[in-house]
């Protein structure tokens, strides 16, 4: 079974700097897509970015990249010039590719708190 | 609207009581997945469904979860007997197989507390 890991419960970033937000995951796949969600205090599960294991390029999505380490299994996720929307949770997720089964269900971290400072 | 609906949205229960929580997927989403998030904690996943067919249980804690689609579109999840650790935040969330991603839209989820 596939297991994600987010080693920051919570980490805080002055406003228009950068932060480093970190996920590892445990898989014996080979072909996988790995996500980052925000969680605002609404609540809701945002998408942010997405990475497609078999793509060596890492994700950006304007402020936000990740720096994806297939064989360190590592992913993690930079916001550059943070905002004071950015604060919220983050969780890393992993899915399978693997269509066979077509459960495309998603394994989550247990999450960072990011927090803002104007 | 067009995204995933959930309801109700907050939900306070006796301890021992049933209660069904509604999704409305998206329409024409062919899959439907339910997840628990407890407090301080990531989703976790319950059960999905193609169309009418529950594909995969795995997830659901106890035999006092259930769910269900009949018609291949809204689903109902039930918990019978409800019990103080079955209160969490209740996600359903919806995917089209059409597009390479299968991407997964989130309802705004169910609060469900049992006192």
């Amino acid at each position: 079974a596939q297991t994600v890991t987010q080693s920051q419960p919570e980490m805080s970033v002055q406003e228009a700097e950068t932060v480093t937000l970190s996920c590892t995951y445990d898989t014996s796949e080979s072909d996988y897509y790995l996500f980052w969600y925000k969680q605002p205090p609404s609540r809701q599960m945002i998408l942010v970015i997405r990475q497609e294991a078999y793509k060596q390029q890492n994700a950006t999505e304007n402020r936000f990249s990740v720096n994806f380490q297939k064989a360190a299994k590592s992913f993690s996720l930079k916001i550059s010039d943070s905002q004071l929307g950015d604060a919220a949770m983050y969780f890393c997720a992993y899915r399978s590719a693997d269509s066979g089964g077509s459960n495309y269900k998603l394994t989550f971290g247990k999450g960072t708190l990011l927090t803002v400072n104007p | 609207g067009a995204g995933v609906s959930q309801s109700p949205r907050y939900k306070v229960t006796k301890r021992g009581q049933d209660v069904a929580l509604r999704c409305d997927p998206i329409s024409g989403h062919v899959s439907l997945y339910w997840y628990r998030q407890a407090l301080g904690q990531g989703p976790e996943f319950l059960t999905y469904f193609n169309y009418e067919a529950q594909q995969d249980k795995s997830g659901l804690p106890n035999d006092r979860f259930s769910a269900e689609r009949p018609e291949g579109s809204i689903s109902t999840l039930t918990i019978q007997r409800t019990e103080q650790r079955d209160s969490a935040m209740y996600r359903c969330a919806s995917s089209s197989w059409t597009g390479l991603h299968f991407e997964q839209y989130f309802g705004p989820g169910t609060r469900l507390t049992v006192t």
